[in-house]
């Protein structure tokens, strides 16, 4: 079974500061890896992906399946990137197609 | 206008009493799921499916019961054996349940048990 889990709840940083958000992942088969975001008084949105390797906001997470760990990283935290974050990852095999997430963290950053 | 929509936004059931949440997508996506998110907890599958007329049990699913029988449409009912069902419920859907396709999201039903 696939398990996701980001091990701090809440992460605080000052403006400017690098900020990274932690995830590891459990799962038999090659992972497929996502971090969703949620800004106050929004809807849950997709922020970036594995597969793209891109960089959204400035964010960006390097999957190492040697460590199974799918972190998200920052070089400098803005205000605006205050939000609750999740890891999360789609199965393959007999669970095609389950989307699991992670406990979420929370991340505020301080002017 | 497209998107996903939950209705009610917030609800009130008695103790005992069956209740379904309402998602509709006009998106044309196959796949659909409902989660519940609880504080500390993350977002957690209670079912998901893949295509009209099929559905799969996700982690807590227990208590809880979906039905599909239209691509846009994918109920959720919190029974009475559903033993904490006050709880934030998100339902999303994707293009399909392949791999790297985005998931879209509602805004949430607040389910609160008086």
């Amino acid at each position: 079974a696939q398990r996701v889990t980001q091990p701090e709840k809440l992460l605080s940083v000052f403006k400017g500061a690098p900020v990274e958000l932690k995830c590891n992942y459990s799962y038999s088969g090659s992972p497929e890896l996502f971090w969703y975001v949620q800004y106050s008084r929004q809807r849950l949105q997709l922020l970036l992906r594995h597969i793209s390797r891109e960089s959204i906001k400035g964010f960006t997470a390097d999957l190492n399946k040697g460590e199974t760990s799918f972190h998200l990283k920052k070089p400098f935290a803005q205000e605006e990137d205050s939000a609750m974050y999740y890891c999360a990852l789609n199965a393959g095999g007999t669970s095609y197609g389950k989307l699991t997430f992670g406990q979420g963290t929370i991340l505020t950053v301080h002017p | 206008d497209g998107g996903i929509t939950q209705s009610p936004k917030y609800l009130f059931r008695k103790e005992g009493q069956n209740v379904t949440l309402s998602c509709e997508q006009n998106l044309n996506h196959d796949a659909m799921y409902w989660y519940r998110q609880d504080p500390g907890q993350g977002l957690r599958l209670i079912y998901y499916s893949q295509i009209v007329n099929d559905f799969q049990k996700g982690d807590i699913a227990e208590g809880y019961s979906v039905s599909r029988e239209k691509k846009e449409s994918f109920p959720l009912t919190v029974t009475s054996a559903q033993k904490n069902p006050t709880a934030f419920y998100l339902c999303a859907s994707k293009r399909d349940i392949l791999e790297n396709t985005e998931a879209f999201f509602g805004q949430g039903t607040r389910l609160t048990v008086v």
